[in-house]
């Protein structure tokens, strides 16, 4: 059984500019859900995805928007960069989303 | 902004003694969970604590929950260097969304 896998790794991406980070869910498990994570501070829920759906958004602006594809595999896209982006983005996949999650290393983005 | 709240902030203490901490929320929830995070990379799954449930144990970990405080606490007994990391609740709320804690940042000194 395969983990979450996320990429890429590390981004450095100039303000302004539009950005797509991608993840890989878990093997059975049909529930994606993305955080951003600044440093020091506990992850801030984006979205979540089950079935190919989004089933549940935070307190993000428009320009983040998401897709979960019929292998549960996902993306996440930000439009318009801002220096506030710069952060942790991680991935967490689950069967239904009742249950824990497994999360990948995550994709540090900087945005210069 | 956060919407969970976890004591302390950082922790330092010997290997070999237990760790405590502890996490408040404001939703109604599903159910509480507790994730450690190495060094700012992927969050690790280390306990789920249902809504109808008071106290679990998995290993040396031990977690309690309170739902008419809307708290919940961890205890790491006989820590080692190892466990040093930050660890985190998250509540699942009634949308199946996880609310997370600012964390707690563990030093174990050997």
């Amino acid at each position: 059984e395969t983990g979450v896998t996320q990429s890429p790794t590390h981004l450095i991406k100039t303000r302004g500019q539009q950005v797509t980070l991608r993840c890989s869910s878990q093997s059975g498990h049909n529930t994606v859900s993305w955080y951003q994570q600044a440093l020091g501070q506990g992850p801030q829920f984006i979205f979540q995805y089950y079935r190919e759906e989004e089933n549940g958004r935070g307190n993000v602006p428009p320009r983040f928007s998401g897709l979960q594809f019929p292998n549960y595999s996902s993306e996440l896209n930000v439009n318009a960069l801002e220096l506030d982006d710069s952060a942790l983005y991680l991935c967490a996949s689950s069967l239904g989303g009742a249950d824990g999650y497994t999360f990948g290393s995550g994709t540090r983005l900087t945005v210069v | 902004s956060q919407q969970g709240e976890e004591d302390p902030q950082a922790l330092s203490i010997q290997e070999g003694e237990n760790a405590t901490m502890n996490c408040s929320y404001k939703t109604s929830i599903n159910n509480l969970q507790w994730y450690r995070q190495n060094s700012g990379r992927g969050l690790v799954h280390l306990i789920l604590i249902r809504s109808n449930e008071r106290e679990k144990h998995s290993g040396r970990l031990r977690v309690t929950l309170d739902t008419s405080k809307k708290s919940s606490s961890l205890l790491i007994t006989a820590s080692r260097a190892a466990d040093t990391a930050s660890y985190f609740c998250a509540a699942l709320d009634s949308n199946y969304q996880l609310i997370w804690g600012a964390g707690t940042k563990l030093i174990i000194k050997p």
